[in-house]
């Protein structure tokens, strides 16, 4: 049974880049979420996904996109990358009618 | 708004003895709790979760949680802690029955378990 899955596990980008994560859902869950984890913090919820739509949206700024493709998988995007966005992202998928959440590994962003 | 305050940002046991981990909790609305472990270089897993069946919940490796609502408190307990429990443990708070859910994290406590 397969999990979440993340790709790239590991990145690093310069300063004003652009950088793409990717993730697939748990098979079955049709609703992705994201979350953005700096050292030594909790999760902050950044934005979630369902029916390829944006449903809600935590205190990021739109330097933070994100796109679900019609087999449920999601894609976060980051603009003009800046020092702080260095972190671990990491996707959960659910279902929408409720039940938990399943975490992927994460993706390591390292920006300098 | 529903926030969750971990008190201990570290708790170092030694192997074999009872661990604590303190959470307390804020929420205009009958919560769903749940706490998450996470091993280095790991995603989170799920230890348990409350939501509002029984007060006392059990989860995964032995531990279990009890919610308190006079007391606000959630606090994740195991009665003998081993080597592998090292790690970091986030306690987690979600609207109930929403059709959109969002996890609100705490900060983490990082439990060290010394043979």
């Amino acid at each position: 049974d397969a999990g979440v899955t993340q790709s790239p596990t590991h990145l690093i980008k310069t300063r004003g880049q652009q950088v793409t994560l990717r993730c697939s859902p748990k098979s079955g869950h049709d609703t992705v979420s994201w979350y953005q984890q700096a050292l030594g913090q909790g999760p902050q919820f950044i934005f979630q996904y369902y029916e390829e739509e944006e449903r809600q949206r935590g205190n990021f700024p739109d330097r933070f996109s994100g796109h679900q493709f019609p087999n449920y998988s999601s894609e976060l995007n980051v603009n003009a990358l800046l020092l702080g966005d260095s972190a671990l992202y990491l996707c959960a998928s659910s279902l929408e009618q409720g039940g938990g959440y399943t975490f992927g590994s994460g993706t390591r962003l390292t920006v300098v | 708004a529903q926030s969750v305050t971990q008190l201990d940002s570290h708790v170092s046991v030694s192997e074999g003895t009872p661990v604590l981990l303190r959470c307390n909790y804020s929420s205009s609305y009958s919560p769903s709790l749940f706490w998450y472990v996470q091993h280095p270089n790991k995603g989170l897993q799920l230890l348990l979760k409350y939501t509002s069946a029984a007060t006392l919940v059990k989860g995964i490796n032995g531990f279990e949680a009890e919610f308190k609502k006079s007391e606000t408190s959630f606090h994740l307990t195991k009665p003998s802690a081993h080597m592998s429990d090292a790690a970091e443990y986030f306690c987690v708070v979600s609207l109930l029955n929403t059709g959109f859910q969002k996890l609100v994290f705490g900060t983490g406590t990082r439990l060290l378990v010394s043979p």
